[in-house]
């Protein structure tokens, strides 16, 4: 079965410095692997996700399959990143069902 | 246009009693997926519809839980004779289609005591 790990529950940095919260997955076959922010009192969202290849709010991931991660990135944090992250996998293209991480919650101090 | 809706946003309820969890999702998204997510836990696949083909059930965890969607709008998420372990927070998303190229919006949860 596939399996999505965060291994920090928190991250705390100061503003303007550089942020990388982790993500490693295991699944045998070629998954999509996505980043989702949940932002104080508000839904749920998607952040990035690798097919795009795309960067938003800043924000860059890398699918590494030979260390088989997807660590998301950022070079100058802002407060209004704080938020709860969450890495999410689904098995391939086709298939839409995600397995999330427990969640990463990134704390931005002035 | 409006989003995915849950309701009720909260619900209260005593072990052993049976719940009903409502997701509206947006209108001309035929694709439709309940969540749950535990205290602490990432969130957990329940269900899946698309369209009118058989649900993907196999993240239920138990025959306790349920769910119906009729055609291509509402769903409700039942769990029967609920224990302390189902408390969470139970989250519906939709998107257009299947496909990961289809973004999935989610709507703002239910979170579920059990007493």
């Amino acid at each position: 079965a596939q399996r999505v790990t965060q291994p920090e529950k928190l991250l705390s940095v100061f503003k303007g410095a550089p942020v990388e919260l982790k993500c490693n997955y295991s699944y045998s076959g070629s998954p999509e692997l996505f980043w989702y922010v949940q932002y104080s009192r508000q839904r749920l969202q998607l952040l990035l996700r690798h097919i795009s290849r795309e960067s938003i709010k800043g924000f860059t991931a890398d699918l590494n399959k030979g260390e088989t991660s997807f660590h998301l990135k950022k070079p100058f944090a802002q407060e209004e990143d704080s938020a709860m992250y969450y890495c999410a996998l689904a098995k391939d293209s086709g298939y839409s069902t995600l397995t999330f991480g427990k969640g990463t919650m990134l704390l931005v101090s002035p | 246009g409006a989003g995915v809706s849950q309701s009720p946003s909260n619900k209260v309820t005593e072990k052993g009693k049976d719940v009903e969890l409502r997701c509206d999702p947006i209108s001309g998204h035929t694709a439709l997926y309940w969540y749950r997510q535990r205290l602490g836990q990432g969130l957990e696949f329940l269900i899946y519809f698309q369209g009118n083909s058989a649900p993907d059930k196999s993240g239920l965890p138990s025959d306790r839980f349920s769910a119906e969607r009729t055609g291509e709008s509402v769903s409700t998420l039942t769990i029967q004779r609920t224990q302390q372990e189902d408390s969470a927070v139970y989250l519906c998303a939709s998107s257009l289609t299947r496909g990961i190229e289809n973004e999935q919006f989610f709507g703002p949860g239910t979170r579920l005591t059990v007493l």
